[in-house]
């Protein structure tokens, strides 16, 4: 069985301060692929980041990055110089690489204030 | 527009009621997946139609059916309505069986169902 923590549930930070999101992960399958996922309050739910388990490199993309630690089960995400946009949900999720069942299960989410 | 179209946008109905929701996965993908998002269970996976075939299925209830047309769009027919029905429904699709490969998983912007 898979199963996503994200043991926050709610994140107030003053714009330009950095954040971090966390997201642990428990899963029997050796190869798996994470995901982060942003669900402004719009409402859609709009992709940021997958990483399969084989890559443990860890990514910059402008004011995101990702560390993904596979020995502690863990993928978390940093937003540096937080901006009031920023301010929605934020999902991780996880899918097996390969198998029947490709369901995306998802944590619980953490909702990411950023006050002016 | 992530390319996946879902209608309609919001739905207001009544208990014991019938509902289809309908999606248009994104141009080339082959898998359309459903999830349900309530306040109290958060993302759920319904189920998961790949080539015109079910694939994969969640917890899903019996008053809820889903299928997927030659052409590739989806339906999810909820029936007998209760209030705790009351969600927003994403589809997803992706190229292939799984979202680990290709580009992963595209998010419609979801139905909000309220049930009265």
């Amino acid at each position: 069985a898979q199963k996503v923590t994200q043991a926050q549930t709610e994140i107030s930070v003053v714009e330009k301060e950095d954040v971090t999101l966390d997201c642990v992960y428990e899963t029997r399958d050796t190869t798996y692929y994470l995901f982060w996922y942003k669900q402004p309050p719009s409402g859609e739910l709009v992709f940021l980041i997958r990483r399969n388990s084989f890559d443990e490199q860890n990514e910059i993309s402008g004011r995101y990055s990702w560390n993904f630690q596979k020995s502690t089960s863990s993928f978390n995400f940093t937003i540096t110089a937080s901006q009031v946009v920023d301010s929605a949900v934020y999902f991780c999720a996880l899918t097996p690489y390969t198998g029947a069942n490709s369901k995306l299960t998802f944590g619980k989410g953490i909702t990411l204030s950023v006050r002016p | 527009d992530s390319g996946v179209t879902q209608t309609p946008k919001h739905l207001i109905t009544a208990t014991g009621q019938r509902v289809t929701l309908r999606c248009s996965p994104r141009s080339g993908d082959l898998s359309v997946y459903w999830y349900q998002q309530s306040l109290d269970q958060g993302l759920q996976f319904l189920i998961q139609y790949y080539n015109g075939e079910e694939r994969a299925k969640g917890n899903i209830l019996e008053r809820f059916s889903a299928q997927q047309f030659p052409d590739l769009h989806s339906e999810l027919n909820l029936s007998s309505l209760e209030l705790g029905d009351s969600a927003l429904y994403f589809c997803a699709s992706s190229v292939g069986w799984t979202g680990g490969v290709g580009y992963g998983y595209t998010f419609g912007s979801g139905t909000r169902l309220t049930v009265v």
